[in-house]
């Protein structure tokens, strides 16, 4: 089985960083991936890492280190719109494609 | 958008009753999955599908069953609807760079 672990919350003002975590233990790695959903919508891919090292793309950065069992997600220039539930997910070699998920870490961003 | 819609957006049933919840999609993807997500667990994969009439159960797959009888289309039942069953169903199907992309969502609630 897997387990995957990150923060249920988080919280930071407009404009900062934060880095969410998420630590996973699992055979057969083949993939981590980020999702971001907004209350009462559906999830949105935001990255994926299949490779040791870091993703960027725009504001959002996501870093992997397999033998470590770790990942995370980096938000820079934190806006309102980034408060959201952001889903951590492995995928497993064997998996006809299905991911495991964490339980999602609610960041809420203040003013 | 992957051109996924699900249907009904919102149910209401009784306990017992038998309910089924429609995923239709139009690009012609093989992998979809269906998933519920309660406070706390995440999201949760129920059953998914390799191909037409290829079906297997994922993680949380009592009571419920599958059918997919075309490439379009999806069909999750509950044989007889439980409390325990109130959620918000997700289906997803496996896109570009194989990564999931998910539908709006279907709340059922079961009374």
């Amino acid at each position: 089985g897997q387990n995957i672990d990150q923060p249920t919350e988080m919280t930071a003002t407009e404009g900062a960083i934060v880095q969410i975590n998420c630590t996973y233990q699992t055979s057969g790695f083949n993939g981590l991936f980020w999702y971001q959903q907004h209350a009462g919508e559906a999830p949105t891919f935001l990255s994926y890492n299949v490779l040791d090292g870091l993703e960027e793309k725009g504001r959002f950065s996501s870093f992997l280190s397999r033998s470590k069992g770790y990942s995370y997600l980096l938000l820079k220039e934190l806006q309102m719109k980034d408060s959201a539930s952001y889903l951590c997910a492995v995928r497993r070699s064997d998996s006809w494609g299905k991911l495991q998920f964490g339980a999602g870490t609610q960041v809420v961003v203040t003013p | 958008d992957a051109g996924i819609t699900q249907s009904p957006r919102h149910k209401v049933t009784e306990t017992g009753t038998p309910v089924t919840l429609r995923c239709h999609q139009t690009e012609n993807h093989r992998y979809m999955y269906w998933y519920r997500q309660d406070p706390g667990h995440g999201l949760r994969l129920i059953h998914y599908s390799y191909g037409v009439k290829d079906t297997d159960k994922g993680e949380v797959s009592d009571g419920y069953s599958v059918s997919r009888s075309k490439t379009e289309d999806f069909l999750l039942t509950l044989e007889s609807a439980t409390s325990s069953q109130t959620s918000v169903y997700f289906c997803a199907i496996l896109g570009e760079e194989d990564t999931q992309y998910f539908g709006p969502g279907t709340r059922l609630t079961v009374l």
